[in-house]
C-alpha cells in the first residue's frame, strides 16, 4: 500500500465549475502538506502549502487538512481552462527542506 | 532570475550504456534534491544535498545510481549499466536550504526524458 493515495483520474468539468481534489495517507508522522501543479512536460510549482490541520485560502484555490482522516484537499473555484493540469499533493513530517512523499497525481482537464 | 535549469531535456540510450545527468539549482540556493517520475506516477525522491554535509541517499534505487555536487552548484545523477525500467522524468529541485527552513519551498527544473531502448 501506497503511503500517499491520489485519484489518478482524468476529472473534467466545465469552465466555472468548483472542483475537489484529495489524497488520502497512512504516515501519522506527516506535518506538511503541499499541492503542486504540473503543466505537461514541466515540472510542477508549488500552488498551496500548510502547516498541521486547518484551512488556507489563497484566490481561488483553498487548501484543507484533516489530520484526524489522514485525508487532504484543495478546492479550485471558478475554475479555468489555464488550470487544466496534473495537481500532485505532497507531504513530508519535516517541511520543505526533507525529501517529500508524492501522491501520483490527479489530472483536470477544464473544458471551456 | 534564473529557475533551475536541467540537461539534457531528452535523452535516448540503449541498455547497458551509462547516462549522466546534470542540474543546475537556483543560485543561492543550498540544498538540491533529485527525484524520479514513471509514467503516469508521482515523484520519488532519489537523493538530498544540504551545503556541505553528506548527502541523503535513502532513496537510491539501485548502486547503479549514484549522484554528485560540487559545493552549492551543479549536480550530476549518473545511471550505470541502464535498464528499462530506469526510463522516467528526472526532476531536480532545489531550495534556499536555511537553518530552521520548514516552510521552505523545493522549486523544480523541468526534467530529464530518459528512455532506455
Amino acid at each position: 500500500q501506497k503511503e500517499v493515495e491520489q485519484d489518478p483520474g482524468p476529472l473534467s468539468v466545465p469552465e466555472g465549475a468548483i472542483v475537489s481534489l484529495n489524497c488520502t495517507y497512512s504516515n501519522s508522522a506527516f506535518q506538511y502538506f503541499m499541492w503542486y501543479r504540473q503543466y505537461s512536460r514541466k515540472g510542477p510549482e508549488l500552488l498551496m502549502y500548510t502547516y498541521s490541520s486547518g484551512n488556507k485560502e489563497d484566490g481561488r484555490f483553498t487548501a484543507q487538512v484533516d489530520k484526524s482522516s489522514k485525508y487532504i484537499s484543495l478546492f479550485i473555484r471558478d475554475s479555468q481552462p489555464s488550470d487544466s493540469a496534473t495537481y500532485l499533493c505532497a507531504m513530508s513530517p519535516r517541511g520543505g527542506r526533507r525529501a517529500l512523499t508524492f501522491g501520483s497525481g490527479t489530472r483536470l482537464q477544464v473544458q471551456p | 532570475g534564473a529557475g533551475v535549469s536541467q540537461s539534457p531535456s531528452n535523452k535516448v540510450t540503449e541498455k547497458g550504456k551509462d547516462v549522466e545527468l546534470r542540474c543546475d539549482p537556483i543560485s543561492g540556493h543550498t540544498a538540491l534534491y533529485w527525484y524520479r517520475q514513471r509514467l503516469g506516477q508521482g515523484l520519488e525522491f532519489l537523493i538530498y544535498f544540504q551545503g556541505n554535509s553528506a548527502p541523503d541517499k535513502s532513496g537510491l534505487p539501485s548502486d547503479r545510481f549514484s549522484a554528485e555536487r560540487t559545493g552549492e552548484s551543479v549536480s550530476t545523477l549518473t545511471i550505470q549499466r541502464t535498464q528499462q525500467e530506469d526510463s522516467a522524468v528526472y526532476l531536480c529541485a532545489s531550495s534556499l536550504g536555511t537553518s530552521g527552513g520548514e516552510k521552505e519551498t523545493q522549486y523544480f527544473g523541468p526534467g530529464t526524458r530518459l528512455l532506455v531502448l
